[in-house]
């Protein structure tokens, strides 16, 4: 079964910039995965950021964007803030009905 | 705004069913361009999704837990439900309700989740 690949965790500094990453255990992910990107804090139920690789959810700021790098999709946050510190999922659709989480990204701002 | 509700037995028995429902709150669970979808989350590890229901009543499932679930739809009671058989520890998680966009299959509303434990 295809997993769906995350980096285990990010530190990123005030005010600074991360990219997530979302990829494919084998293949490459495109826009017809339709990636779609969540936060989640501590005890809390996931937060819809982005979806259809780039769309901005209702309320989001605009210093998440979302997009495709090389054969991946990417979760970028510009000029992270304390309260962006969370778990951070990607979902894809991988056809046939079949949708699959990645194993989640923890990222910490320090 | 919309809101989904879980509710459900906190506890199970090993071997027993899971049987959890979501009430849909503020709109029709009819509302075309949706579908509607159970996902769970073991404690300290990632989301898993179990599976997906449209008020046609058609479903598609995580083939890993395929052979144990069933969903099933309510659309008098605004309601979707889950079950899950012949249940382990291993199912022990919060299981959240979340709609769906059907166009690009997204998540775009969550549940607050429900914690279940299975022990006897």
């Amino acid at each position: 079964q295809t997993v769906v690949t995350q980096e285990p965790s990010f530190s990123v500094s005030p005010g600074g910039t991360v990219t997530l990453t979302c990829g494919l255990s084998s293949g490459s992910v495109s826009t017809n995965f339709y990636p779609s990107w969540y936060q989640q804090t501590p005890g809390q139920a996931p937060r819809t950021l982005i979806y259809n690789t780039h769309t901005r959810s209702s309320g989001v700021p605009d210093r998440f964007s979302g997009s495709i790098l090389g054969n991946q999709a990417a979760l970028t946050i510009t000029g992270a803030q304390a309260d962006d510190e969370s778990d951070y999922y990607c979902v894809l659709y991988m056809g046939s009905g079949i949708l699959v989480f990645g194993t989640g990204t923890k990222v910490t701002v320090v | 705004q919309v809101q989904l509700q879980e509710s459900g037995p906190g506890l199970v028995k090993p071997s027993q069913t899971l049987s959890l429902t979501c009430t849909v709150s503020r709109d029709s669970i009819s509302t075309s361009g949706y579908y509607w979808s159970w996902i769970r989350q073991p404690a300290g590890k990632g989301l898993e999704w179990i599976g997906r229901i449209f008020t046609s009543g058609s479903t598609n499932f995580n083939p890993s837990l395929k052979s144990r679930v069933t969903m099933s739809v309510d659309t008098s009671n605004n309601q979707f439900s889950l079950n899950l058989s012949s249940v382990t520890a291993a199912d022990t998680a919060v299981y959240y309700c979340a709609r769906a966009l059907h166009d690009v299959d997204a998540f775009d509303l969550w549940g607050q989740g429900t914690m279940v434990t299975v022990s006897s």
